[in-house]
């Protein structure tokens, strides 16, 4: 399996700030990458796919990068609603596989 | 917009089979994967396995051995069913619609304890 790792764990930032996730895969994935947004008690939502290609109906705060290995999630003013944990998550390959979670408070 | 709702039951005794529904709402099943994935409370996310409208299935080789997702498309549904649970089978599990590996739109969950 491939194996995602995502940096930090958690993340402490205020509103307004710029904040940034990166997430590594074992290996080479392309831009085979999503990113996921966890509220508190709610299913994930998909924010990014194929690393930087925004989900319809999502703000424009956030933008992903990266290709191969390594990939990026951003926030470029972080607001209160974005408190939540992020998840990175290959699809290149079964079985896809998630990052641990990124948590982000304010 | 697509809308996928889940139920099935949310408290099981250790070796019984878990059993879970998702009907899925203003789309067609053709064209796409279907998914479940579960999450251990407190912990991270966890793909179970998918099936097409033509009930072609991928699972999760950690889960293979028990795992069967079926589909009915005349109701637009699709199920899973997951035998010998033990408490480290205990999660919120999602079904989603996945097309190219990708969970798009996401059940609202379902909390399964497993417990004698």
């Amino acid at each position: 399996d491939i194996q995602m790792t995502q940096s930090p764990s958690s993340l402490s930032a205020s509103v307004g700030d710029r904040v940034t996730i990166t997430c590594r895969a074992s290996q080479s994935i392309g831009t085979y990458l999503n990113w996921h947004q966890q509220k508190p008690g709610k299913a994930p939502k998909l924010l990014i796919y194929t690393a930087s290609s925004l989900q319809s109906g999502v703000p424009s705060r956030f933008s992903g990068s990266g290709s191969g290995t390594d990939f990026t999630l951003t926030i470029t003013s972080l607001q209160p609603e974005d408190i939540a944990t992020y998840y990175c998550q290959q699809s290149y390959i079964t079985p896809q596989t998630f990052g641990q979670g990124t948590k982000v408070e304010i | 917009q697509v809308q996928l709702q889940q139920w099935g039951a949310g408290l099981l005794k250790p070796s019984e089979t878990l059993s879970l529904t998702c009907a899925v709402y203003d789309e067609s099943f053709r064209g796409y994967f279907w998914s479940w994935i579960r999450q251990p409370p407190g912990k991270g996310l966890e793909w179970i396995g998918e099936i097409n409208h033509s009930g072609v299935t991928n699972y999760n080789p950690s889960l293979e051995s028990r795992v069967t997702i079926s589909i009915d498309t005349s109701r637009n549904q699709f199920y899973l069913r997951l035998s010998s649970m033990t408490a480290a089978d205990a999660a919120v599990y999602y079904c989603a619609k996945a097309p190219q590996n990708t969970p798009r739109n996401w059940g609202q969950g379902t909390l399964v304890t497993v417990s004698s």
